[in-house]
């Protein structure tokens, strides 16, 4: 069973400062990995793929790619409000499918 | 910018009956996908579809289930005989290529099963 794990939280940060979200995947087969986010009772938005180990920036977001560790993270610098939502890690082995954390709850605080 | 669409939006039936939720996948993207999310619980994978035929399923997609794309632009996911446990909400996704590339959802289709 390939499994995505990440804590459930809610992880809270104060607004400006920067959210570490986790996530560890079991296949070490695993080719592609995402980070979506979700606000409640919508769709997973793509917020960044990444790879190739080593960090990935977009903007305020950086994705971290470990694959010896089978440990992925994304970073977001100068959180704001409207950053408070469920982030999904996913991960692809190359093929098909997508198979998904249970997320991790983010709430940004003013 | 380009985008998934489904319909309907939400959508209650009766235990028993034949559901038939659409999508329509970006249109120059060869990959198209369905998923479900139970309230409160992970993002599951059902299906993937590519040249008219599934190329992978999950087990969660039994014989109850079927998809097909019946034209140029629509990929369908019908569900025969739904059950209770069937309420969820269903993400269509579709990508341009399968390696490494990204799958874009649609809005989802709130199926309740009464």
């Amino acid at each position: 069973q390939k499994e995505v794990e990440q804590n459930s939280g809610p992880l809270s940060v104060p607004e400006g400062a920067i959210a570490s979200l986790n996530c560890t995947y079991s296949d070490r087969g695993s080719q592609s990995f995402f980070w979506y986010r979700q606000y409640s009772g919508k769709s997973p938005e793509l917020i960044m793929f990444i790879y190739s180990n080593g960090d990935k920036e977009d903007g305020r977001f950086t994705a971290q790619l470990n694959k010896a560790s089978q440990y992925v993270s994304l970073l977001i610098r100068d959180s704001q409000p409207s950053d408070s939502a469920t982030y999904l890690c996913a991960v692809s082995g190359g093929g098909n499918k997508l198979t998904f954390g249970t997320g991790t709850q983010l709430k940004v605080e003013l | 910018e380009p985008e998934v669409t489904q319909t309907p939006s939400h959508q209650v039936t009766q235990m028993g009956q034949e559901v038939i939720l659409r999508c329509v996948p970006i249109s120059n993207h060869l990959y198209f996908y369905w998923y479900r999310q139970i309230l409160g619980q992970k993002v599951e994978f059902l299906v993937s579809f590519y040249n008219n035929e599934i190329s992978e399923k999950s087990e969660i997609f039994d014989d109850q289930f079927s998809v097909e794309r019946p034209d140029g632009s629509n990929f369908t996911l019908k569900i025969r005989s739904t059950k209770l446990e069937d309420s969820a909400m269903y993400f269509c996704a579709s990508s341009r290529t399968q390696s490494q590339e990204t799958q874009y959802f649609g809005p989802g289709t709130r199926l309740l099963v009464l």
